[in-house]
């Protein structure tokens, strides 16, 4: 069964770094979703990307973070400066459809901002 | 500001003892209401979408159902692999997009 691919799975890092997250959707998915669960604490919605650019985005998504679709087959999360309250799980999905919440999640990153 | 509270928190059974998940929420135009299943150190994966009162889905041991103010999530003879975290989440539009509130889960717990 297809499934998405996240890479690296660990990541640590210094504050103040920048990192990128990288995901390999479903390939005939066409909408990338990252999202971050901080331990503890609900899963949350940063980011959709549909036709090569970003279609929703939340409150936590701000100036520091961007995305990209930089081939046919990944696509990325860059935080530019890290902050200690980065740390969490990042999730990739993906679907086939907009409007839907039947995602394909990846197993996720987890970053460690020391 | 949109809320889905889950309840309980945590949830014992015994394999075949059946129960019920809730899902409550206040929200201002549900687009759809959904539950995943969470292993630890995994993503969630997609079980069902429910979109208006009255809906129910069904998928082996589960089935969901839905009002104006709650979702069930209904377990019927659990087996130790519908042991993980269940989450809930709504859909709901905001400033012309949409946008997907979580809630806090429900760990569940089938003891042999």
């Amino acid at each position: 069964e297809p499934e998405v691919t996240q890479t690296p799975s660990h990541q640590v890092t210094q504050m103040g770094q920048e990192v990128i997250l990288r995901c390999v959707p479903i390939s005939n998915h066409l909408y990338f979703y990252w999202y971050r669960q901080i331990l503890g604490q609900k899963v949350e919605f940063l980011v959709s990307f549909y036709n090569n650019e970003i279609s929703e985005k939340s409150e936590i998504f701000d100036d520091q973070f961007s995305v990209e679709r930089p081939d046919g087959s990944n696509f990325t999360l860059k935080i530019r400066s890290t902050k200690l309250e980065d740390s969490a799980m990042y999730f990739c999905a993906s679907s086939l459809q907009g409007g839907t919440e039947k995602l394909f999640f990846g197993s996720g990153t987890q970053l460690s901002v020391l | 500001e949109d809320q889905v509270t889950q309840s309980p928190e945590a949830l014992r059974l015994q394999e075949g003892e059946s129960s019920s998940l809730n899902c409550s929420y206040t929200v201002s135009g549900l687009r759809g209401l959904f539950w995943y299943r969470q292993d630890p150190g995994k993503g969630p994966e997609f079980l069902f979408t429910l979109y208006s009162a009255g809906e129910e889905k069904e998928k082996e041991r589960l089935k969901a159902t839905l009002t104006k103010k709650e979702s069930f999530l209904h377990i019927t003879a659990p087996k130790p692999e519908d042991s993980a975290t269940y989450l809930c989440a709504v859909r709901t539009p905001l400033k012309g997009y949409q946008k997907v509130t979580f809630g806090t889960g429900t760990k569940l717990q089938v003891i042999p």
